[in-house]
């Protein structure tokens, strides 16, 4: 499995505003992936992130709405810009590890835009 | 058509017996199944992966899989409370597809 931590846990924002969420695994990986899940909702897959590249985003979902950072192998960001209240959903980060890349989830954070 | 689909739920078992959750899949070419708990409030938790047709067995679960009908299902067997949560399949075709969830309640 992997131990991986997101920051925050949870937030309340105001809409207009933007919110940066982190990510951190205990060790290296190549790829980070961020998901969304919405109330009721399965999980959608936001983007990847590679180390020392732009991130690939999912049908939907662009940069300027949520800008991703990877500055190393264990860390990630995730930004959702100008919030607006259809952005509440939990936000979650996963890695992949093992002969068939299973993917681990962090504990995710919960975001409400007022 | 969606490209994994699960009956939501919810699904009610009593206590000590055998739940059966289901899940097909569009995508010929998947190549790995996973199914993942997922208890409210809390992110979703890897339990069971299969890739080749068959059954896999680990203590009380058992994930079967059928390529021939693009069906994979999880077998919970000695249910207990702590199972209730909802249940996803996700099927790997190149990224990771995930179903919407099929709610489990085992009542004592």
């Amino acid at each position: 499995s992997a131990v991986i931590s997101q920051k925050p846990s949870r937030d309340i924002c105001q809409r207009g505003t933007s919110l940066t969420i982190q990510c951190q695994v205990d060790s290296q990986v190549t790829m980070m992936f961020w998901y969304r899940q919405q109330p009721g909702q399965s999980l959608t897959l936001i983007a990847t992130a590679n180390q020392g590249s732009e991130a690939t985003y999912e049908s939907g979902f662009v940069i300027d709405k949520f800008p991703i950072s990877r500055p190393n192998l264990t860390f990630s960001t995730l930004t959702v810009s100008n919030m607006s209240p259809e952005d509440s959903s939990i936000y979650l980060c996963s890695v992949e590890r093992g002969n068939y890349n299973e993917q681990f989830f962090g504990p995710g954070t919960r975001l409400t835009v007022l | 058509q969606k490209e994994v689909e699960q009956n939501s739920g919810p699904l009610s078992v009593p206590e000590g017996a055998i739940a059966s959750l289901n899940c097909t899949y569009s995508d010929r070419g998947s190549q790995s199944f996973f199914w993942y708990r997922q208890y409210s409030g809390k992110s979703p938790e890897l339990i069971m992966f299969i890739y080749s047709n068959g059954d896999k067995e680990d203590g009380r679960f058992t994930a079967q899989l059928n390529k021939a009908s693009q069906y994979v299902s999880l077998l919970i067997r000695d249910s207990q409370p702590s199972d209730s949560a909802t249940y996803l399949c996700a099927v790997r075709t190149g990224k990771l597809i995930f179903g919407q969830g099929t709610e489990l309640s085992v009542k004592p």
